[in-house]
């Protein structure tokens, strides 16, 4: 089963910030979270990934919470093209249970 | 660019045929996965692969078997394919320090 809470569906104005929550509030002390995107009929695609720190990387920015249970994926500028279904998993090793995501719409 | 090449990307087979769907990831990654996406219930996990020979069960592996040989490459088997089994399947690569997997473009098999 996944070990992560999502939104099922989110919007966001074109040009705005996303902030997409995940709650993993039974995450132990080696398990990374990942969060994934999957664009209709393609497979999904990796954007980033942390174990306690804040991470950024080009396409967003991954802010854990010091409790570790619950986790924000922001992309900073959201564009038509980043909607899209948005998955945050946990995983020790990198094997990756998918839960049911988030839905994020971006619109003009 | 990693990449995880997926022999077909669209295959038609009939029920009771032996389907084998081929997955070459060219990082030397570790890991290995296969994943099936429906409508509805999501992206879910068949099998996966730590290392050469070395294969676990993910949350349905009934009706499928999975052969790793070598390093790069990873098969999933129907042995006795079923209209049930007509699915988008995903084939996914990773390292076991921490980093992401990289995905397949997918198979869309059809079981008539």
């Amino acid at each position: 089963d996944a070990k992560t809470t999502q939104p099922p569906s989110m919007d966001c104005a074109e040009g705005r910030a996303a902030n997409l929550p995940c709650n993993h509030s039974t995450i132990s002390g080696n398990e990374y979270v990942y969060w994934y995107r999957q664009i209709h009929s393609q497979g999904p695609q990796y954007i980033i990934h942390g174990l306690k720190n804040n991470e950024t990387n080009e396409m967003a920015s991954l802010i854990i919470t010091e409790d570790r249970k619950s986790s924000t994926l922001i992309l900073p500028h959201a564009t038509l093209r980043d909607t899209a279904v948005y998955y945050c998993i946990v995983s020790y090793r990198g094997k990756l249970i998918f839960g049911q995501g988030t839905e994020l719409s971006v619109k003009p | 660019d990693v990449k995880v090449t997926q022999s077909s990307r669209y295959l038609v087979k009939r029920t009771g045929e032996k389907v084998f769907l081929e997955c070459v990831q060219d990082m030397d990654h570790e890991n290995m996965f296969w994943y099936r996406q429906d409508p509805g219930l999501g992206l879910r996990l068949i099998y996966f692969s730590y290392d050469v020979k070395m294969k676990e069960k993910g949350d349905i592996p009934e009706g499928y078997s999975v052969s790793r040989e070598k390093k790069e490459r990873f098969s999933l088997i129907l042995e006795s394919a079923s209209t049930n089994q007509t699915s988008m399947y995903l084939c996914a690569s990773s390292s076991p320090l921490g980093w992401g997997a990289f995905f397949g473009q997918g198979t869309r098999l059809t079981v008539v």
